[in-house]
């Protein structure tokens, strides 16, 4: 079936680093890609998307390129804030259901 | 837009006992759907509806779980017998598209 791997957390950075957090994935058809966030104590939210191959996706100075021919969807930042601190998951829609990955959690500190 | 809402937010329950949850999907949604999610793992798809059909279960983790969507609006997610294994954070997500859902703070389990 399909699946998504991402880079294993935790990850710590400090503020105004850089970010790449990998993510690959195996899928049948044609995959949508998705980045999702969960910030402490909250569920999860939509960061960004992309629908085709070659599409960037961005959001709140994330962004992340669909690469059909390396199957991979890496989320990255310029520069990363405090605010950032989060749980980053990678997940996959080829039906209906989410394929998730098992979370990336970054730290940031000041 | 209110967003997905989920009730209750926690649940601590005996083993054995019937648990169910609750999940208020965005009003102009027309897909919903429930996923667990344990310590340290991404969300694990259990079933889904479009309007009041349920379009896929056999992710559902054992018979002891099921779901309903009686009217295509609010949905229902029972757990019959609890075990301990259980403990988990189960998500509810809406759609009005197939693939971008927006999913709900979650009900927590604890099952003693």
């Amino acid at each position: 079936g399909d699946s998504v791997t991402q880079m294993e957390g935790p990850v710590t950075l400090s503020e105004e680093a850089f970010l790449t957090i990998n993510c690959t994935y195996t899928a049948t058809g044609y995959p949508s890609p998705f980045w999702y966030v969960q910030y402490p104590g909250e569920g999860l939210q939509l960061l960004l998307k992309a629908t085709k191959a070659d599409d960037k996706g961005s959001n709140k100075g994330f962004e992340a390129t669909y690469r059909k021919e390396t199957t991979s969807f890496h989320l990255e930042k310029g520069s990363v804030q405090v605010s950032d601190s989060a749980v980053y998951f990678c997940a996959l829609a080829t039906n209906t259901p989410l394929v998730f990955g098992k979370g990336t959690r970054l730290s940031v500190i000041a | 837009d209110t967003g997905v809402s989920q009730n209750p937010r926690h649940k601590i329950t005996k083993r054995g006992q019937n648990v169910t949850f609750r999940c208020d999907p965005i009003s102009e949604h027309n897909r919903l759907y429930w996923y667990r999610q344990t310590l340290g793992q991404g969300p694990e798809f259990l079933t889904y509806f479009q309007n009041e059909a349920q379009l896929e279960k056999s992710r559902l983790l054992s018979d002891r779980f099921s779901a309903e969507r009686p009217k295509g609006s609010f949905s229902t997610l029972e757990i019959q017998r609890t075990e301990q294994g259980d403990s988990a954070m189960y998500l509810c997500a809406s759609s009005l598209q197939p693939y971008e859902q927006y999913f709900g703070p979650g009900t927590r389990l604890t099952v003693t």
